[in-house]
């Protein structure tokens, strides 16, 4: 168990719907990553917030958001969903440091599934 | 876009044997790690190494990085049935702050 928590386990939701996934980090930890893990992509990093600012921005559509909260657990926010958006979502949090990213430590992750 | 390549992508040994994976990049790195994840799971860090060490070993792992040609390599010695997996490798791009993953190379290690 990473410590990393994340809700819920699966989803399954039409096109076109907007979901919410939500991920509590470690204790302590000040990031939060989400990362995109599908078959044909692979592992793709989506966002990174560092203690409620965002401070990495990856391969995130216009149509997913996300946002870090003051008690620091993160929502990643994805609308008119498509087919495509089906995968896995995964959140990572870090604890705070130097300048570079260490260790990220994975939540079990979201299964999105949209029909 | 995806920072690292795993080689190869899919791995077959019996159970005792050696399994060595490759990862190749293309950008300056802060470090570089490689994380192990089992089906549908969580990924699990296993090891860290800096771009300023060379080798790194943890249990019955043992990490190596050429920064000159920009590549790593992840080997398992003594494998066992248990470390079936895929493993990817991750690189912290200098002067960035996120983490790309490579593609995963995909380990099975036969009873």
């Amino acid at each position: 168990d990473s410590g990393v928590t994340q809700t819920p386990k699966h989803l399954i939701t039409a096109t076109g719907q907007r979901v919410t996934l939500r991920c509590s980090p470690r204790s302590g930890d000040l990031s939060v990553y989400w990362y995109q893990q599908s078959l044909d992509q692979g592992l793709q990093f989506l966002i990174q917030y560092y203690n409620g600012e965002e401070r990495a921005k990856g391969n995130i559509l216009e149509r997913f958001s996300a946002q870090q909260f003051p008690d620091l657990h993160s929502e990643l926010n994805l609308s008119s969903l498509e087919l495509g958006d089906s995968a896995l979502y995964f959140c990572a949090s870090s604890p705070p440091g130097g300048p570079s990213t260490d260790t990220q430590y994975f939540g079990p992750g979201t299964r999105l599934t949209v029909l | 876009s995806q920072q690292g390549e795993e080689d190869p992508q899919a791995l077959s040994i019996q159970e005792g044997e050696n399994a060595t994976m490759n990862c190749s990049y293309k950008t300056s790195i802060n470090n570089l790690q490689w994380y192990r994840q089992n089906s549908g799971r969580g990924l699990v860090h296993l090891i860290l190494i800096r771009s300023n060490e060379r080798e790194k070993h943890s249990g019955r792992l043992r990490v190596t990085l050429d920064t000159s040609k920009k590549s790593s390599s992840l080997l398992i010695t003594a494998s066992r049935a248990a470390d079936t997996a895929s493993y990817f490798c991750a690189t912290d791009v200098y002067n960035n702050n996120d983490m790309r993953f490579g593609a995963g190379t995909r380990l099975t290690v036969k009873p």
